[in-house]
């Protein structure tokens, strides 16, 4: 079972609508999570961090944690064709201590149809 | 203006040779990583810095090296003894160590291709 687990997709929605990305864990004691998108070609650029269950708005993206489930969630409103990426999930795992080490899902692609 | 700078953006190794990939920041950032991604993949750690002079391994760090004599500079080693080295390569900062989780930064990467 892969730690961080990701639907590869594409997801394909159309230019409007509310894109929903999943992503799933294995260390239960995973405290911290991102979502990271990448342009193809491109680096990764942080979207959003959670730690705390719930939701956390910031603009037309949400995270949502869910901690019970081990289930991490990015919802985007009002999707653009700009949008059309690789979103990453990212998890710190419990035994990274201070080091900053992450453990990256295999992405899932979005395409926004206009 | 702040930010790293990696190079070169793509790079051709023969079999059996040596290659560096540089990865420069100015932002005066203590923590530096390296990590590899391939096709479809997420991001594999390979090695870590969080101070000048010292370096960890990370999940694949076999047939790497790295060094960390300024901290500035954080450049990776890829060596004969990696046998698939084709993929994407990323180097990252960031400022300060968990629990704080400011930002990481990536460089543009170096795209590595055996030939």
């Amino acid at each position: 079972q892969k730690e961080v687990e990701q639907n590869s997709g594409p997801l394909s929605v159309p230019e409007g609508a509310i894109a929903s990305l999943n992503c799933t864990y294995s260390d239960r004691g995973s405290q911290s999570f991102f979502w990271y998108r990448q342009y193809s070609g491109k680096s990764p650029e942080l979207i959003m961090f959670i730690y705390s269950n719930g939701d956390k708005e910031d603009g037309r993206f949400t995270a949502q944690l869910n901690k019970a489930s081990q289930y991490v969630s990015l919802l985007i409103r009002d999707s653009q064709p700009s949008d059309s990426a690789t979103y990453l999930c990212a998890a710190r795992p419990s035994n990274s201590g201070n080091t900053g080490k992450l453990i990256f899902g295999q992405g899932t692609t979005l395409q926004v149809k206009p | 203006d702040g930010g790293i700078t990696q190079s070169p953006k793509y790079l051709f190794r023969k079999e059996g040779q040596n290659v560096t990939l540089s990865c420069e920041q100015n932002l005066n950032h203590d923590a530096m990583y390296w990590y590899r991604q391939d096709p479809g993949q997420g991001l594999r750690l390979i090695y870590y810095s969080q101070i000048v002079n010292d370096f960890q391994k990370g999940d694949i760090a076999e047939g790497y090296s790295v060094s960390r004599e300024k901290k500035e500079s954080f450049p990776l080693t890829v060596t004969s003894a990696q046998k698939n080295p084709t993929a994407f390569y990323l180097c990252a900062s960031r400022r300060a160590p968990p629990p704080l989780d400011t930002e990481a930064f990536f460089g543009q990467g170096t795209r590595l291709t055996v030939v």
